[in-house]
């Protein structure tokens, strides 16, 4: 169990670019969450996957946002054309289905947009 | 929809003394979980306890134990005998028991300094 990895740790891009982050579950979770964390505050739920099909994403908080888990391991979230309101923290978390409701969840991805 | 409420921003505490972080949340389900996670300077977020709103009896793990009081929400962290690798934010989280995305709702948090 090496935990859940993400990549990369910071991201300082300008406003306007696109920027992408992974994140790496635990080997044998089969559901994938990502969560935005803003200064002071709580973790805020954005999608999740089982297995490769993205089951939520209604709370994805612009068309701005997607993610994609293609082969149902690693997972990917994008952001194009960057805002200054989208510098957060991107928390990735995996869970085994069944798996009594624990979430594991990595050291997330700073974002800072210039 | 839930909300999760913590209404203390910091605390403090001497280093072995005890302390204890409030929680309370709004919800109309009746099955439910509710956790508390620790977010040290590292910034991973590390469950501490989880509690059952099914079960009476409240979760303990270690010097961490909690006060479960379903009729009036709340749910607050007992932190026992206070180590200075405490030092941490604590949020405290929802999770509806027939939400096939085990989706968490989050508290604000509460930042914890344990002092020698």
């Amino acid at each position: 169990d090496t935990g859940v990895s993400q990549d990369p740790r910071h991201k300082i891009t300008k406003r306007g670019q696109n920027v992408t982050f992974r994140c790496d579950p635990i080997s044998e979770h089969n559901r994938l969450y990502w969560y935005r964390q803003t200064l002071g505050q709580g973790p805020e739920f954005l999608t999740y996957f089982q297995n490769e099909a993205q089951l939520e994403k209604s709370r994805l908080l612009s068309d701005r946002f997607s993610a994609e888990r293609p082969k149902g391991s690693f997972s990917t979230l994008e952001i194009q054309r960057t805002e200054q309101g989208d510098s957060a923290m991107y928390l990735c978390a995996s869970s085994s289905f069944g798996g009594n409701e624990k979430l594991f969840f990595g050291s997330g991805t700073q974002l800072s947009v210039l | 929809a839930q909300t999760v409420t913590q209404s203390q921003p910091e605390m403090s505490v001497q280093e072995a003394e005890t302390v204890t972080l409030s929680c309370t949340y709004d919800t109309s389900e009746s099955n439910y979980y509710l956790f508390w996670y620790k977010q040290p300077p590292s910034r991973q977020m590390i469950l501490v306890i989880r509690q059952e709103a099914y079960k009476q009896q409240n979760a303990t793990e270690n010097r961490f134990s909690v006060n479960f009081q379903k009729a009036a929400k709340s749910f607050s962290l007992k932190i026992s005998d206070s180590q200075l690798g405490d030092t941490a934010m604590y949020f405290c989280a929802f999770m509806n028991y027939n939400n096939a995305g085990n989706m968490l709702t989050f508290g604000g948090g509460t930042r914890l300094m344990v002092k020698p």
